[in-house]
């Protein structure tokens, strides 16, 4: 069946513009986790959603950072007044429930100007 | 802070060989270890899954568990060129937080 998809692939911004990144994960997945990859550096938690259960925001790196994710399927990470050390992958992944095996999409590839 | 701890690496070994990698964490309350190899500029894929104390095998693959020593390890039989990656082991905590603490990943070069 189909995986994780992120889109857009590649996004280049100016610094201080918002930017959103859109995550459809796994269909029947539950749980749905936003990660980001800076060089040279691992994987970073942002924030989790299980079902209709308040997130784990606990990952977000400042107030500038929100996600949602509606009607449990899908989800947007938002960005505002992006900043240069924005810069990096963001990675979306799925799991069929909290705890279980995570699978992740291709990403989005963020640069800020 | 809870760490995760891999050597970057590259880590080369000859095709044929066995490659080794390592990694530590300091969280004793870790309750799932996850290897995912990750080719350059694509998205990590899970290799193996390990919960309880001990090894765990599939193909070529074996993951070591030493909870007592807070390691975990994987191991590659007959490495391949193919297996050239970086290596991401992931410790996930016990409890309701279900989100993957990763190391930075162990680049791994296997030369024909």
């Amino acid at each position: 069946g189909a995986g994780v998809s992120q889109s857009p692939s590649n996004k280049v911004t100016e610094k201080g513009k918002d930017v959103e990144l859109r995550c459809d994960p796994i269909s029947g997945h539950t749980a749905l986790y936003w990660y980001r990859q800076s060089l040279g550096q691992g994987l970073e938690f942002l924030i989790y959603f299980q079902g209709n259960s308040a997130p784990d925001k606990s990952g977000l790196p400042s107030d500038r950072f929100s996600a949602e994710r509606t009607g449990g399927s899908v989800s947007t990470l938002t960005i505002q007044r992006t900043q240069q050390e924005d810069s990096a992958v963001y990675l979306c992944a799925s799991s069929l429930t909290g705890g279980e095996t995570q699978y992740f999409g291709p990403g989005t590839r963020l640069l800020v100007l | 802070q809870k760490e995760v701890e891999q050597n970057s690496g590259p880590l080369s070994v000859p095709e044929g060989a066995i490659a080794s990698l390592n990694c530590t964490y300091s969280d004793r309350g870790s309750q799932s270890f996850f290897w995912y190899r990750q080719y350059s500029g694509k998205s990590p894929e899970l290799i193996m899954f390990i919960y309880s104390n001990g090894d765990k095998e599939d193909g070529r693959f074996t993951a070591q568990l030493n909870k007592a020593s807070q390691y975990v390890s994987l191991l590659i039989r007959d490495s391949q060129p193919s297996d050239s990656a970086t290596y991401l082991c992931a410790v996930r905590l016990g409890g309701s937080g279900y989100a993957l603490n990763f190391g930075k990943g162990t680049s791994l070069l296997v030369t024909p």
